[in-house]
Parts: C-alpha cells; sequence; structure tokens
C-alpha cells in the first residue's frame, strides 16, 4: 500500500534553479494538496486541486506553480528558486473535497535553496 | 487566517492527561486533528463536524464548540507514543471546489517515562 508518493525526499538547490516536486497517490482520490511546513509556522497550503482538471491558490503560492497532470499525479514547480522556500514539502490527498474525509499525507520532500 | 492552538508546548509524565485547544476567528464548518512525530508524515487522528460530534479513539479524544468557534483534543493517560507535535486543521464549509484546511501552528507535547 504505497498510498502518498513524494519524489525526491531530499534535494539541495542553488538560488535561481528550477526544480519540480513530484507527488502521486494510488488511492483513487479526486483532491489533492502541496503544503509547506516551516519551524514553528504550521502547515500551510500553497496549492490544492479538487478534482481533476482544476487548480487553486491557497495561503501562499508566489513562487510556485502546479500541474494537476491526471488523477494520480500533481506536481509542484519553482521556477526560480529562492532561499526563502527552503522548507518541508508535503503532498496530500484526499477521496473529494468534503469536510468529512482525512487528508493523507505523504513522507514529505526536504528542500534546501543556498 | 490560521487557527490559535494553545498550549504551544507541554510536557507530561507518562499516565498525566493533557488538553490542547484550537480556536478560530470564524464560523466553522469541521475541525481535523492530526499528529506528526519528528521527521515523519503528519497522521490523521479524527474529524469532528458541525452539530457538536465528539469522536475519539482508544484514550484520545475530542470536542467541538461551534458557538465559541473553538475544539479541544483530550489525551487521558497519556503514553510514551502519544509525543510528537499536534495540529488542528479548520474548514469553513462543508465542502466544494473551495473546500481546504486551514492549520493551526501546532502543539508540541512530550510524554516521558
Amino acid at each position: 500500500n504505497a498510498g502518498v508518493t513524494q519524489t525526491p525526499k531530499f534535494q539541495v538547490l542553488k538560488t535561481g534553479q528550477s526544480m519540480t516536486l513530484q507527488c502521486a497517490q494510488d488511492m483513487n482520490h479526486n483532491s489533492m494538496y502541496w503544503y509547506r511546513q516551516d519551524p514553528g509556522m504550521g502547515l500551510r497550503l500553497i496549492y490544492y486541486s479538487a478534482s481533476e482538471g482544476t487548480t487553486d491558490k491557497g495561503e501562499v503560492p508566489n513562487g510556485y506553480n502546479v500541474s494537476r497532470l491526471n488523477k494520480r499525479e500533481f506536481s509542484l514547480r519553482l521556477e526560480s528558486a529562492a532561499p526563502s522556500q527552503t522548507s518541508v514539502y508535503f503532498c496530500a490527498s484526499k477521496p473529494d473535497s468534503y469536510s468529512n474525509q482525512p487528508q493523507h499525507f505523504g513522507d514529505g520532500t526536504r528542500l534546501s535553496i543556498l | 487566517q490560521q487557527p490559535v492552538q494553545s498550549p504551544q508546548a507541554v510536557i507530561l509524565r507518562e499516565g498525566e492527561d493533557a488538553v490542547i485547544n484550537c480556536s478560530s476567528s470564524k464560523a466553522l464548518y469541521s475541525v481535523h486533528w492530526y499528529r506528526q512525530k519528528h521527521g515523519e508524515a503528519p497522521i490523521f487522528l479524527m474529524i469532528l463536524l458541525k452539530g457538536g460530534e465528539q469522536k475519539g479513539h482508544d484514550k484520545i479524544s475530542a470536542s467541538f464548540n461551534e458557538k465559541k468557534q473553538q475544539s479541544s483534543l483530550y489525551l487521558t493517560a497519556s503514553q510514551l507514543s502519544y509525543s510528537g507535535t499536534y495540529f488542528c486543521g479548520t474548514g469553513t464549509g462543508s465542502g466544494g471546489s473551495n473546500y481546504k484546511l486551514t492549520f493551526g501552528k501546532g502543539t508540541l507535547l512530550t510524554v516521558n517515562p
């Protein structure tokens, strides 16, 4: 049971480089989410996709883009990485965009930007 | 706007009880609780929905007071395995294309032998 798989697990970038974080789920979920987690800040929503073919901005979308490639995959792209984007990134999914369903999280991608 | 969790941190001895609170400035429809151990993914604990539902499993339970726009997580007879950071996530609607959770900053719970 893979659940939500994120790749890579670790990455170091230089300022200005670009990078795509990959997320795939095998639970046939419709809704997918990207969060960043910084010390003392909790989980902050970057972008989400309520269903295949739709994407929307969350609380902190600046500097990021997303693609819902298909029902399984939701990628997050940093076009020109900045040190402020050093963080742990979590992808999550849930069956649908209803309030009574839990989110399932991947193991995270630890990203450092020098 | 992020919900406010209190306390920020709590240290317990095994067997002691703890309460973690989550308050919002907005009217809430649902509250989700997650636990995260260091270096791991958040794990779902429970969901509370508008209507005063109280959910729980084992010795962890929670309540939801819609009028006060807050939820509390109760951990009784704590075990070492309860250590971690607890997050509440609040939702202001029942669902739909704009549905999303807003998470608090977390409460670090440490249970010592």
